[in-house]
């Protein structure tokens, strides 16, 4: 398809499981987006790549979290010992340009519950 | 840290009605500014965007945002609403041009149009 994907759409695991939420970004897109979007709340900031590098991970609440994007285009993020606390709507967005200035395209979202 | 606060949670205006969301943000120097809307079961889309020019911009579905530097705003508005504006609206902000700016967005305003 032409716009972002994300698999799975909905992850249903138990406390202290690992996970992997996949994106598959417009094709040619440079920039590629992970955000967290609780019930009632924004998208918040996780990690951000330019090309294979991430050019800001800030946003990554501790060392269970982990995002790669090894050839430029899919990424992959990885939650390790998940907590009910992870529950969220992973979103994943894409952009053409490399300065910021370009609109973001999102996927669906992959919708995470820790039980 | 940049942030983005979007005072009003949860906005109900009959059809027809005029509409103003607010959306201040916190950071002094360049800014690129955003109104991304949620429509309900559909992922985020970029309703309009600033960069630099004239600081009234105007987007898609009749909507509009001025800019105003002195007051940190970028406050989206339209003269007339319509039922099928009912969505969530998100304002978001990326404070200066680096490749390794991350957009910041807003908690999110909820807007209701009763028929």
């Amino acid at each position: 398809g032409a716009g972002v994907s994300q698999t799975p759409s909905n992850k249903v695991t138990e406390k202290g499981k690992y996970v992997e939420l996949r994106c598959d970004p417009i094709s040619g897109h440079t920039a590629l987006y992970w955000y967290r979007q609780s019930l009632g709340q924004g998208p918040e900031f996780l990690i951000y790549f330019q090309g294979t590098g991430a050019a800001d991970d800030s946003g990554l609440p501790n060392d269970r979290f982990f995002a790669v994007r090894p050839e430029g285009s899919v990424s992959t993020l990885k939650i390790q010992r998940t907590e009910r606390g992870d529950s969220a709507v992973y979103l994943c967005a894409s952009s053409l340009q490399r300065d910021n200035t370009g609109e973001l395209f999102f996927g669906e979202g992959s919708r995470l519950t820790v039980l | 840290a940049q942030s983005v606060s979007q005072h009003n949670h949860h906005v109900i205006l009959s059809e027809a009605a005029s509409l103003e969301l607010g959306c201040n943000y916190s950071y002094g120097g360049t800014v690129n500014l955003f109104w991304y809307v949620q429509y309900p079961g559909q992922h985020l889309q970029l309703l309009l965007k600033y960069f630099s020019g004239d600081p009234l911009v105007k987007g898609i579905k009749g909507f509009e945002a001025e800019f105003i530097k002195s007051k940190f705003s970028f406050n989206l508005r339209k003269p007339s609403v319509q039922w099928s504006d009912t969505a969530e609206y998100f304002c978001a902000v990326i404070a200066g041009y680096s490749s390794a700016s991350k957009i910041i967005f807003g908690s999110g305003t909820r807007l209701s149009i009763r028929p």
